[in-house]
């Protein structure tokens, strides 16, 4: 079974700081994708990575995949409130399957403004 | 277009009882799954249907039924429903774009058995 651990579950910190979400597994993903949760909604897709050591930037937030394809982090740079939500990160699985997703537990974000 | 739209949006059901949760997509996405989302626990895998006819189990597929009749629905039933069932349920559907498999999810329906 293919598993996904998502650190910190839980972050508060004040608006203007950088932050860092892990999402980390013992297996191998042919592509991660992170979304974000908005109360009382779907997920939405932030980004798919693919490749191993990619880095994407999406304004003032950097994704990275790992190297072996197993892992993956977010950075947000000077965090605003509009910031806060439940980040989630999913991995796709190789061949046969690969349309099964599997989610980390989230992070749940909230900026102080 | 609506993209993904899921029906009821909330929904008390007591313990022994049966109901449909609807999902309806107009992407014409080949793909289309079901998830159910608990606290501290992301989402996960109920069943998934990789076109119309063919469905199979996912993570979590104990006391639901689907089935995918046509491109565009792909309901879940809960055939009995217990305690252990209260949740937030997803549908999303999905189409293959290289090694990406962009999920669109629908708004959600927040299910409590009693």
């Amino acid at each position: 079974t293919q598993l996904l651990e998502q650190s910190p579950q839980f972050l508060s910190i004040q608006e203007g700081e950088n932050l860092t979400v892990y999402c980390n597994s013992s297996s191998v993903f042919s592509s991660l994708q992170w979304y974000r949760q908005e109360p009382g909604e779907g997920p939405v897709l932030l980004v798919t990575v693919v490749t191993g050591g990619e880095v994407k930037k999406l304004k003032r937030l950097t994704f990275q995949f790992g190297d072996a394809r197993k892992d993956s982090s977010l950075h947000i740079t000077a965090a605003q409130p509009g910031d806060t939500g439940l980040y989630l990160c999913a991995g796709v699985g190789r061949g046969q399957g690969a349309q099964k997703l599997v989610f980390g537990q989230g992070t749940r974000l909230t900026i102080n403004p | 277009n609506a993209g993904v739209t899921q029906t009821p949006k909330f929904q008390v059901l007591k313990t022994g009882q049966s109901m449909t949760l609807q999902c309806a997509q107009d992407m014409n996405h080949e793909y289309m799954s079901w998830y159910r989302q608990d606290p501290g626990m992301g989402l996960r895998l109920i069943h998934y249907s990789v076109g119309a006819g063919i469905t199979d189990q996912g993570e979590v597929p104990n006391g639901y039924n689907v089935s995918r009749s046509t491109t565009e629905d792909f309901p879940l039933r809960l055939l009995s429903a217990a305690p252990s069932q209260t949740s937030v349920y997803f549908c999303a559907s999905s189409y293959s774009e290289g090694l990406s498999y962009e999920q669109y999810f629908g708004p959600g329906t927040r299910l409590t058995v009693t």
